[in-house]
């Protein structure tokens, strides 16, 4: 069955600051697709980002990076220069080729950016 | 493009009623999903449908319910309301032919 597992539950950093948050998932699927998410407090769930198990390529989008490891089954998203419109839940989220667009959320990080 | 829009945004029904949301992906995305959000359970599948059709079901009683209508507007039916149905209900839509789901503002459903 699949898992996502998003260990913390909280983090609180300063403006500026650099944050990662961490995602761990579980698969027996080959193919799968792994994405972020941002619920401000609005509700609305922003797309931030999707990777493909097959392509271990991390990159950069602007202040958003990301780590992508199927050694370790792990996801992490990196936020750099924190603004305080960052606060927010992240969602981390996995979908199987064979599940379709169904979505597996792990439990939700809030990241609040103090000025 | 607009996005995906959700109705009503609030509702506030009694235990043992029934209630009906509405969905409207991005205008061209043949595919809904809805999922719930409680602060218990976390976000939680609920079902897909592709051009009026139920492709996945999660783990629900059979008193959600939804269809999808040939314009690709969806609806979700919860029926015997019971005081855990109150959660946020999230609709998201896609393209056929990408996997990146795309979240309306949600319905936010209380059950006294």
């Amino acid at each position: 069955a699949q898992k996502v597992t998003q260990a913390q539950t909280e983090i609180s950093v300063v403006e500026k600051e650099d944050v990662t948050l961490d995602c761990v998932y579980e698969t027996r699927d080959t193919t799968y697709y792994l994405f972020w998410y941002k619920q401000p407090p609005s509700g609305e769930l922003v797309f931030l980002i999707r990777r493909n198990s097959f392509d271990e390529q991390n990159e950069i989008s602007g202040r958003y990076s990301w780590n992508f490891q199927k050694s370790t089954s792990s996801f992490n998203f990196t936020i750099t220069a924190s603004q305080v419109v960052d606060s927010a839940v992240y969602f981390c989220a996995l979908s199987e080729e064979t599940s379709g667009s169904r979505l597996t959320f792990g439990e939700g990080t809030q990241l609040t950016v103090n000025p | 493009k607009a996005g995906v829009t959700q109705t009503p945004r609030y509702l506030i029904k009694t235990r043992g009623q029934q209630v009906t949301l509405s969905c409207s992906p991005i205008s061209g995305h043949r595919s809904v999903s809805w999922y719930q959000q409680t602060p218990g359970q976390g976000l939680q599948f609920l079902f897909e449908y592709f051009s009026e059709t139920q492709r996945n079901k999660g783990n629900f009683p059979g008193r959600f319910s939804g269809r999808q209508f040939s314009n690709s507007r969806s609806e979700m039916n919860v029926s015997t309301l019971e005081l855990g149905d109150s959660a946020l209900y999230l609709c998201a839509s896609r393209t056929g032919g990408s996997y990146e789901q795309y979240f309306g503002p949600g319905t936010r459903l209380t059950v006294t």
